[in-house]
């Protein structure tokens, strides 16, 4: 049973423009949302969270969105550049998890 | 400030032996985690410890795997008498406080022939 769930297996983005990352869950005890990016043979980097008090937080080109009655958050990415290409995981947690519960990842591609 | 050191950074076994991967967490951090992920597939959570203490085990598979985080030196993932479907990446992320953003090291790319 897929808690978080990442349906674009990649995406691909003109650089300059705005990436949109979609990420939607299923546990509505989930309280707590992070985006990781992760390059291929390195571990995930931490990009920005959100608790489940907030709607929006924003670090730089970084947006995340949360709609808790949808039960979907999202990753803005403006303007995108060529060092955004990188697997984008969400990640949640919240309840008696402990653990974070991941997407299965959005690659995203910057094309120049 | 140095990051979550993992290592080895590659380790091949041969099936039935046993592999032991380290995780130094970040200064200061005292909870450590220990994810799997497998090709095309995202990070499944495996354990979560705090200092000399399983916290939650949920994720790791009753036999075989078994972790711990001793008082002094780095947390250990021990996988006794690999399997072919051990073949993975494991990595480990470390945060100051229960629930708060995890940090992770590079990976341990574990391979079984």
């Amino acid at each position: 049973d897929q808690q978080v769930k990442q349906n674009s297996p990649s995406l691909s983005v003109q650089e300059g423009r705005i990436s949109i990352l979609n990420c939607d869950y299923t546990n509505s005890m989930f309280d707590y949302f992070l985006w990781y990016k992760k390059y291929p043979a390195e571990g995930p980097t931490f990009l920005i969270s959100i608790s489940s008090i907030k709607d929006k937080n924003e670090d730089g080109r970084f947006t995340v969105f949360l709609n808790k009655s949808a039960k979907h958050l999202s990753l803005h990415i403006v303007p995108s550049q060529p060092g955004d290409s990188a697997v984008y995981f969400c990640a949640a947690s919240g309840g008696s998890n402990y653990q974070l519960i991941w997407g299965a990842g959005t690659k995203l591609i910057i094309k120049p | 400030n140095a990051g979550v050191m993992q290592n080895p950074r590659h380790l091949v076994r041969r099936r039935g032996q046993e592999a032991r991967l380290r995780c130094s967490p970040m200064k200061g951090h005292s909870h450590v985690y220990w994810y799997r992920q497998l090709p095309e597939e995202g990070l499944k959570f495996m354990v979560y410890l705090q200092k000399e203490n399983i916290i939650d085990e949920s994720g790791m598979p009753k036999e075989r795997f078994s972790a711990e985080f001793p008082k002094e030196g780095p947390s250990i993932l021990r996988i006794q008498q690999v399997v072919r479907g051990d073949s993975a990446a494991y990595f480990c992320a470390s945060s100051p406080s229960a629930r708060s953003e995890q940090y992770f090291g590079p990976g341990t790319r574990l391979t079984v022939t």
